[in-house]
């Protein structure tokens, strides 16, 4: 079973520039969720779908970031223009509900590295 | 909201020794897990532990809900288990919110 699949791996731009990543759940989650990490921290929450559906976007910085699960099935952050600040490893995980014990066990890719300049 | 504290902060064991990971949280949660980031980055989910104990392998985890705390122990440490272990809680949104982090480094 393929994981959860990013690309790109790793982004350099300058800033100002727009820039975007994009993600494919595992088969069959219907939960998809995009993480922020900064060095030398923990992953933070941007933002989380239920199927098509943003259902929490509160931490997503809406100026400059908009993301998008059109089928509800892979999905697409944009920033638009970057800042020196948002360099950080963009993670994306996917989830279903384990029915027998009520977990919602999450499955994070490999994340996208972006550098600006 | 909720803060959720891991220590030490960092930790160096050389090959074959045990250790203990600490996280306390500071309000009830739904769901706590633990996750290893290896050096490359990759977050590996090790346990699902919103209560009680696990153990798979060498990993065992044990998390008091009423107390608000969950230790995660490696017996036998391999340079493999280098990285950063995070503890992660969820509370009714389903938002898992990350702790700080524990930076283990195995010598050979």
């Amino acid at each position: 079973e393929a994981g959860v699949v990013q690309s790109p791996r790793y982004k350099i731009i300058e800033k100002k520039q727009p820039v975007a990543f994009w993600c494919n759940p595992i088969s069959g989650h219907n939960t998809l969720y995009w993480y922020r990490q900064n060095l030398g921290q923990g992953p933070e929450l941007l933002i989380r779908y239920e199927n098509e559906e943003a259902v929490d976007d509160s931490q997503l910085p809406k100026d400059r970031f908009s993301a998008e699960r059109l089928k509800g099935v892979d999905s697409t952050l944009k920033i638009q223009p970057a800042e020196l600040g948002d360099s950080a490893v963009y993670l994306c995980a996917s989830s279903l509900w384990q029915d027998n014990s009520g977990a919602n066990v999450l499955t994070f890719g490999a994340g996208s590295r972006l550098t600006v300049l | 909201g909720i803060q959720v504290e891991q220590s030490p902060p960092d930790l160096i064991l050389q090959e074959g020794a045990n250790s203990t990971l600490r996280c306390n949280f500071s309000d009830s949660v739904n769901n706590l897990q633990w996750f290893h980031q290896n050096p490359w980055g990759q977050l590996i989910n090790l346990f699902y532990i919103p209560s009680g104990t696990k153990q798979n392998g060498r990993l065992s985890a044990t998390t008091v809900a009423t107390e608000r705390y969950s230790l995660l122990y490696i017996s036998s440490s391999q340079t493999t288990d280098s990285g950063v272990y995070f503890c992660a809680v969820e509370i009714n949104t389903d938002k898992l919110i990350f702790g700080t982090g524990t930076r283990l480094q195995v010598f050979p």
